[in-house]
């Protein structure tokens, strides 16, 4: 199996503030990751496929990027209704999601 | 507008099996072009992906979950369902369907799932004597 090691796995940041969170897999994985949101007692979203994809209607200020094993999601500008855990999922061969990160306002 | 339902019982005792249903509107399972899927999350957990259904062709599932799951498909009722047999404390989750997308690999030939794009509202399943 692949194993995904998200980082970190929680953080506190404020209104306007840029976020990230890393994704590293066990192995290469090209460019097959993707990202989900999860607002608490809510259904997961896709977010990114492909690393950087955006799906459709997804606002601008959440992007993707990276290759190979390591991987970066990002939030330009954090917004309220961005609080959730956010997850990343590699997809070479049997997918695998990794552990979680919780995103809290400061 | 395509959605997905998950049905089943909600509480199960250890070594029972675990049977669910996902109804899928909006579009048909047999003609659509994706892969149909089962994923879990533990109360306070992650994500885990438990199976992948092709229909009538490809079926990839999760290996720590391989030798207890089955899935199958209704075409009548545009539904799909999974089977978990042996079920323990450990297997107390919210499972989720969900569409998968696919892609092919490097020779051309093999498809393999991809990205959960829409997803059921959940159903809780708890094990427990």
């Amino acid at each position: 199996d692949i194993q995904m090691t998200q980082s970190p796995s929680s953080l506190s940041a404020s209104v306007g503030d840029r976020v990230t969170i890393t994704c590293q897999a066990s192995q290469d994985i090209l460019n097959y990751l993707n990202w989900y949101q999860q607002k608490p007692g809510k259904t997961p979203k896709l977010l990114i496929s492909a690393a950087s994809t955006l799906e459709t209607g997804v606002p601008a200020r959440f992007s993707g990027s990276g290759s190979g094993t390591d991987f970066t999601f990002t939030i330009s500008s954090l917004q309220p209704e961005d609080i959730a855990t956010y997850y990343c999922q590699q997809y070479d061969h049997l997918p695998t999601f990794g552990q979680g990160t919780r995103l809290e306002l400061k | 507008q395509l959605q997905l339902q998950e049905s089943g019982p909600g509480l199960l005792k250890p070594s029972e099996t675990l049977s669910l249903t996902c109804t899928v509107s909006g579009a048909s399972i047999s003609t659509s072009h994706y892969y149909w899927a089962w994923i879990r999350q533990p109360p306070g957990k992650g994500l885990e992906w438990i199976a992948s259904h092709y229909y009538a062709a490809n079926t990839y599932y999760n290996p720590s979950l391989e030798s207890r799951v089955t899935i199958s498909v209704d075409t009548s009722k545009n539904h799909f369902s999974l089977r978990l047999r042996s079920v323990t404390a450990a297997d107390t989750a919210l499972y989720y369907c969900a569409r998968n997308t696919y892609y092919y690999d490097s020779s051309g030939v093999y498809q393999h799932p991809a990205s959960f794009d829409y997803w059921g509202q959940g159903v809780l399943v708890t094990v427990s004597s």
